[in-house]
């Protein structure tokens, strides 16, 4: 299965805690995206990477937020000093690449964030 | 004012209707055009993508009208499984090509 690989499915902290959420795109995309999906909300674009470059960070939070899309290995969403507004599904889209547009994207299954 | 706009529903059909879901889009620049589906908790799926010609996929064809910016979704002959959220989706070149969803419209098909 060479689809988008996000892990771990679920995870739990504790206030304060780091949360590392990790996101393989599908072979051959050189291009992700990161949504955060509040309860009961729509998608929100958080930050595009591509290999050892972040593209678009408008989404982000100023603080606590990270990203990284490494030349070897996973992207990384790094979550800093956990708070409960934090609680959210995230999911990670990837796609080939923007030289010709209406290139849809594919998403992970998306990991939960339980803030305790 | 969002940048996409659904009617959040629920649409409530039985098994066999028609249904047709409208959207509007606030910036005239959007380049591209999707239909995702979101079942409930699960990842968002490309439904379909949306051409200016309008364009079908067995039951669902979907319409784009960029003078009003209005995109719409119709399924004919609904299924139990199509009951699920389904969400509009635009993105533009300027915008690093990151999705904009709108809230999506819920659909729940009865038996």
């Amino acid at each position: 299965n060479a689809g988008v690989m996000q892990n771990p499915r679920h995870l739990v902290r504790r206030r304060g805690q780091e949360a590392r959420l990790r996101c393989s795109p599908m072979k051959g995309h050189s291009h992700v995206y990161w949504y955060r999906q509040l309860p009961e909300e729509g998608l929100k674009f958080m930050v595009y990477l591509q290999k050892e470059n972040i593209i678009d960070e408008s989404g982000m939070p100023k603080e606590r937020f990270s990203a990284e899309f490494p030349k070897e290995g996973p992207s990384i969403l790094r979550i800093q000093q956990v708070v409960r507004g934090d609680s959210a599904a995230y999911f990670c889209a990837s796609s080939p690449g923007t030289g010709t547009y209406n290139q849809p994207q594919h998403f992970g299954d998306g990991t939960r964030l339980s803030i305790l | 004012r969002k940048e996409v706009e659904q009617d959040p529903g629920p649409f409530n059909v039985p098994e066999g209707a028609t249904v047709a879901f409208n959207c509007t889009y606030s910036n005239s620049a959007s380049q591209s055009f999707f239909w995702y589906r979101q079942d409930c908790r699960k990842e968002p799926k490309l439904l379909m993508s949306v051409y200016s010609s309008g364009n079908e996929d067995g039951r669902f064809t979907a319409q784009l009208n960029r003078a009003s910016q209005y995109i719409s979704l119709l399924i004919r002959d609904s299924k139990l499984s199509d009951s699920a959220t389904y969400l509009c989706v635009v993105s533009r070149m300027d915008s690093s090509y990151k999705l904009i969803f709108g809230s999506g419209t819920r659909l729940l098909v009865r038996p």
